[in-house]
């Protein structure tokens, strides 16, 4: 298998642009879920997605971000418009139903400019 | 609601033991234990659940006092790779995982 695979590794963007963060679960995983990490807060739950559906999305900063998961192999996290604040790296991680840890991705670290 | 790591660093010659504790001020369904090395990804290294049990991993074991909600993840006769930090996460039922601040675990040679 080939783990859980984030996109990009890096992404370094101006303020005030968009950033699509793309996630691919690992197959038969029944839920997803995107964090953020920083030395000061250290890993933060945005969202999290079972069987496709968002759950629970209270730990989405504000309006600016927004997340989807159209189908069981793909997921995205977007920031529209970005802000300096938001650099972070950004983990997916995908877990499968029943008592299982969570696999994560090698993460996006995105800074923006 | 973030659970409560202690210490938050340590560091330790290779072979030295180490104790990291972790508590929470909520009542808990299982807790989880990773490890993330530098620039890398949190890694799983086992899960608790309610219960009271203790579990083993290698030279590295934890425990979970359901009533107290704590957990301790004891590190016996540490080897150079087991540096990194070393985070629990704590889930209430709800398939979420709210992680603590980490505790960073050097080894020294």
């Amino acid at each position: 298998d080939a783990g859980v695979i984030q996109s990009p590794r890096h992404e370094v963007t101006e303020m005030g642009q968009e950033v699509t963060l793309r996630c691919k679960p690992i197959s038969g995983h029944n839920s997803l879920f995107w964090y953020r990490q920083t030395m000061m807060r250290g890993l933060e739950l945005l969202i999290y997605f079972n069987n496709n559906v968002p759950i629970d999305d209270s730990g989405m900063p504000e309006d600016r971000f927004s997340a989807k998961m159209p189908n069981a192999s793909f997921s995205t996290l977007k920031i529209q418009p970005s802000e300096p604040r938001d650099s972070a790296v950004y983990f997916c991680a995908s877990r499968k139903d029943g008592y299982y840890g969570y696999t994560f991705g090698s993460g996006t670290r995105l800074t923006v400019v | 609601q973030q659970p409560v790591q202690s210490p938050q660093a340590v560091i330790l010659r290779e072979g030295e033991d180490a104790v990291i504790n972790c508590s929470s001020s909520k009542a808990l369904y299982s807790v989880h234990w990773y490890r993330q090395k530098h620039g890398e990804a949190p890694v799983f290294l086992m899960i608790l659940l309610k219960g009271g049990e203790q579990k083993g991993h290698e030279k590295i074991s934890a425990s979970f006092n359901e009533k107290k909600q704590q957990s301790s993840l004891y590190l016996t006769a540490s080897q150079l790779s087991y540096s990194g930090t070393y985070f629990c996460g704590t889930e209430r039922g709800d398939d979420k995982i709210i992680f603590g601040k980490g505790t960073r675990l050097h080894i020294l040679p």
